[in-house]
């Protein structure tokens, strides 16, 4: 099995640019997926692959990878990007896995 | 566009059974997906529990293997889950999603969970 780390919080302010990191093993194999989550509601898959957007993601949220690391950076953050964000892959084993989630608050 | 519709009893006795079942609407279960169940305790994050494809095979999460079944019901368009032994620890919202994944060139690409139901809080009380 493997896992995928994430900060616990990360902090933006309005308009400016905040990226998420999800690092792992796994990661040099597969690509991250990232979820938005805000409080009642299922996660919404915000980026796949290399850096793709599912239909209705605004193009400020973008996705990149390095290494073991897998980045979502939201460009100009806006107040209603205000949520959780989680990453998930498969790892090594081809299971599924999730990072911890990271609770983004946009200032 | 595909809709997933969990259900099932929201409280479940310590021991006992959690049994829970996804209906999947505007698509067909046989496509080529993997279907997904996710669990998220109150306040915590997200844990995948298992995964089946349609011609039933499965994957599960190891930590969770000796207790979970996910079956599916392609006459009903639907999958479910079994959880035995139940305690607290597994109070949760569970959630159903449709995994996306590609094979292209010989490789495999895993690209996450596009679809999920709202999901349905199970609660493990007497």
């Amino acid at each position: 099995s493997s896992e995928l780390t994430q900060d616990p919080a990360v902090s933006v302010a309005l308009g400016q640019t905040v990226r998420i990191t999800c690092q792992g093993d796994s990661l040099r194999s597969y690509y991250a997926s990232w979820y938005q989550q805000k409080p009642g509601q299922a996660p919404v898959l915000v980026i796949y692959g290399k850096n793709n957007r599912p239909s209705g993601i605004p193009d400020r949220f973008s996705g990149s990878s390095s290494g073991n690391t897998a980045s979502l950076t939201i460009t100009g953050a806006q107040a209603e990007d205000e949520a959780d964000y989680y990453c998930n892959s498969r790892d090594s084993s081809g299971y599924v896995v999730f990072g911890g989630g990271t609770k983004l608050t946009v200032l | 566009q595909v809709q997933l519709q969990e259900s099932g009893p929201g409280l479940v006795k310590p021991s006992g059974t959690l049994s829970l079942t996804c209906a999947v609407s505007g698509g067909s279960i046989s496509s080529s997906n993997w279907w997904s169940w996710v669990r998220q305790p109150p306040g915590k994050g997200l844990e995948w529990i298992g995964e089946i494809y349609h011609s039933g095979s499965t994957n599960y999460n190891p930590s969770l293997k000796s207790r979970v079944t996910i079956s599916v019901d392609k006459s009903k368009n639907q999958f479910s889950l079994k959880l035995s032994s139940v305690t607290a620890a597994d109070t949760a919202v569970y959630y159903c999603a449709r995994g996306l994944d590609s094979h292209e060139g010989g490789y495999y690409y895993y690209y996450g969970m596009d679809v999920w139901g709202q999901g349905t809080t199970v609660t493990v009380s007497s």
